[in-house]
């Protein structure tokens, strides 16, 4: 199917340390896994992305590993900041899909000072 | 980057009219945009498929006749909730992907349109 699991839906950490969530995908012909981070009221912005050729991807604080025999993915936050504080969305493009994204259910991440 | 914009950012409307949300694509082509809705504190979800020059593909429950999709140019899609329903009232979001970028699976979204119906 087309459906991805997003967990947990809320989260919350202190200031510095590391946020974690994971998305979980049925579809193993998936090649596409972006993360958006939601303002409130907002549109949602690309923070970084990976293809099924790769298994991990860095950019500065945020970080994302996929590994596709289990069909998940996690976005990694480290040194978090208040400014971090958003919905996080997971995605996929399943296959056949005309190229349209399915997103998980959202992540509201805290980040307390 | 590619720029998505949406217009109008908010509209309200009374109960059994019509409104018309456009959504452009403003220094890209894109033969494909996607129409999203989100209700409060909920995820995306695909309403439809907005193919260029062609009939919009719709998501199993969106009502056809309801949700008239109109993608007359590469730049332009147009979405119109006719008779709407406080029901209808949700945030409107579309997105497009980059035609002339092969590779590019980025979708680039638009800044969304608040519709409340009283």
């Amino acid at each position: 199917g087309e459906n991805v699991e997003q967990h947990p839906s809320t989260l919350s950490v202190q200031e510095g340390d590391s946020a974690v969530i994971k998305c979980t995908y049925s579809d193993s012909a998936s090649n596409y896994f972006p993360w958006y981070k939601q303002e409130l009221g907002k549109r949602p912005q690309l923070i970084i992305d990976i293809r099924s050729n790769v298994g991990e991807k860095k950019d500065q604080r945020i970080a994302v590993t996929l590994n596709k025999t289990a069909k998940h993915f996690s976005l990694h936050i480290t040194e978090t900041q208040p400014e971090d504080s958003a919905v996080y969305f997971c995605a996929h493009r399943p296959s056949g899909s005309a190229r349209q994204l399915t997103f998980g259910s959202g992540t509201q991440l805290t980040v307390l000072p | 980057g590619a720029v998505v914009s949406q217009h109008p950012s908010w509209v309200i409307c009374k109960s059994g009219t019509s409104v018309k949300i456009e959504c452009r694509s403003l220094d890209f082509q894109a033969t494909t945009m996607f129409w999203y809705r989100q209700f409060p504190k909920q995820s995306l979800m695909l309403m439809a498929t907005s193919n260029e020059g062609s009939k919009a593909t719709y998501e199993q429950g969106v009502e056809k006749d309801k949700f008239l999709i109109n993608h007359a140019s590469l730049t332009l899609s147009t979405l119109t909730v006719t008779s709407a329903h406080p029901e209808d009232s949700s945030f409107y979001i579309c997105s497009a992907r980059d035609s002339g970028a092969a590779g590019n699976h980025e979708q680039y979204f638009g800044p969304g349109t608040r519709l409340t119906v009283t």
